[in-house]
């Protein structure tokens, strides 16, 4: 079936760093992929859909320019959170859509990402 | 806009009983698609089922049955004969169709979830 890696899988950064997430389509090729976000014992929430090529396209209330989104291919998209607070700790998690496959949508394993 | 909504914060069973997750969603969309996700404590999503909006047929799979009731924008889920394996958080989800307009196909609006305890 068709698989979605995300690396790393748990990260811990200081206060005022940046951290680059990965989202991978390993099988398959993804025009667009999603980013949500889980703070703990909450629901998902969409930050931004990343298509290849483009412009991402950010949630209301989600800072673009905090966390930047970049779909260089179509099988990666990465999210960069820059100067991490520790209110950005959450449980980070992509998802892609095949577009070879009726748009089915694959869901990475996650992200956990700890500020400091 | 797009709801929904998962009114059982935490259900707690004992093995072998049913139980039923309840799942109510709003939407203006005529075409949209309905999922359920089993998230256990590895936070990795497990894909359930997707149902499209035009197929109100139950379904059954192993314990699993899902009713599908547009009358109620209603889409329950049903585990038959619990096990302590059954233990997750169950997120009920929704989605608008392709032809909704291009930019929001596949884009997800999940339920608070359902955190559910199976004990043996």
């Amino acid at each position: 079936g068709a698989v979605v890696s995300q690396h790393p899988s748990w990260v811990i950064c200081k206060s005022g760093t940046s951290v680059k997430i990965e989202c991978r389509s390993l099988d398959f090729q993804a025009t667009t992929m999603f980013w949500y976000r889980q703070f703990p014992k909450q629901s998902l929430m969409l930050m931004a859909t990343s298509n290849e090529g483009s412009k991402a396209t950010y949630e209301q209330g989600v800072e673009k320019d905090k966390f930047l989104i970049n779909h260089a291919s179509l099988t990666l998209s990465t999210l960069t959170v820059t100067s991490a607070h520790p209110e950005d700790s959450s449980f980070y998690i992509c998802s892609a859509r095949d577009r070879g496959q009726g748009y089915e949508q694959y869901f990475g394993p996650g992200t956990r990402l700890t500020v400091t | 806009a797009q709801k929904v909504t998962q009114a059982q914060t935490e259900i707690s069973v004992v093995e072998k009983e049913d139980v039923t997750l309840d799942c109510v969603y709003e939407t203006r969309d005529t075409t949209y698609y309905l999922f359920w996700y089993k998230q256990p404590p590895s936070g990795e999503l497990v894909f359930l089922i997707r149902r499209n909006s035009f197929d109100e047929q139950n379904e059954i799979s192993g314990r699993y049955s899902w009713n599908f009731q547009k009358s109620t924008s209603s889409f329950n889920f049903t585990i038959t004969a619990s096990q302590v394996v059954d233990s997750a958080v169950y997120f009920c989800a929704l989605s608008e169709g392709p032809n909704a307009g291009g930019t929001s196909y596949g884009k997800l609006t999940f339920g608070q979830g359902t955190i559910l305890t199976v004990h043996p």
